[in-house]
């Protein structure tokens, strides 16, 4: 049972124009959301996240968007840079709002920014 | 910012031979510990999980006989897979946090695991 959900493999966009990442996920008792990026060969990189008490939480070019009420979050990217090219997780906890607890991972999207 | 050294990043070895890899995290006391595996191109599983000075506690269908995991100070955890075979080969990554400081899981670079 996938609890949280990346749908889109793979993204592709210009240099300068904003990325969007999407996850969704099933657990009710979700209350902290993260994004990770990956590298090959590399652990994940913390970028942002977000507690459910929150629907948005932005950090320089990086905005996470939260809609409880659709289980859904996404991570905005803009303008994106080649350097931003990576795998993308998502991931939740349920943790009481804080960032601790075991996370659940989706399955990631792979961004590739084109110069 | 906080840094998790994993060490071994790639191992190659023969089958039946018992693997370690250690854990380490170097500029702050990790309370608890996470082991993850990653299959290609899949997302990360969660193996188990390890606080410091007691067992720890694995997922679901993971065999805690064959992934021996043992965190026995505030900076290091180890995984030890006992009697490897080609289907243990995967990458491993441990990620490491603090309680009581709200600050995410900082991930290791993560071990390459070949069994031939």
């Amino acid at each position: 049972d996938q609890q949280v959900k990346q749908n889109s493999p793979s993204l592709s966009v210009q240099e300068g124009r904003i990325s969007i990442l999407n996850c969704d996920y099933t657990n009710s008792m979700f209350d902290y959301f993260l994004w990770y990026k990956k590298y090959p060969a590399e652990g994940p990189t913390f970028l942002i996240s977000i507690s459910s008490i929150k629907d948005k939480n932005e950090d320089g070019r990086f905005t996470v968007f939260l809609n409880k009420s659709a289980k859904h979050l996404s991570l905005h990217i803009v303008p994106s840079q080649p350097g931003d090219s990576a795998v993308y997780f998502c991931a939740a906890s349920e943790a009481g709002g804080t960032s601790y607890g075991k996370l659940t991972f989706g399955q990631g999207t792979i961004l590739t920014v084109h110069p | 910012g906080a840094v998790v050294s994993q060490h071994p990043s790639w191992v190659i070895c023969k089958s039946g031979t018992s693997v370690k890899i250690e854990c380490r995290s170097l500029d702050f006391q990790a309370t608890t510990m996470f082991w993850y595996r990653q299959f290609p191109k899949q997302s990360l599983m969660l193996m188990a999980t390890s606080n410091e000075g007691s067992k720890a506690t694995y997922e679901q269908g993971v065999e805690k006989d064959k992934f021996l995991i043992n965190h026995a100070s505030l900076t290091l955890s180890t995984l030890t897979v006992t009697s490897a075979h080609p289907e243990d080969s995967s990458f491993y990554i441990c990620s490491a946090y603090r309680q009581g400081y709200d600050q995410p899981q900082h991930f290791g670079d993560g071990t390459r695991l070949s069994i031939l």
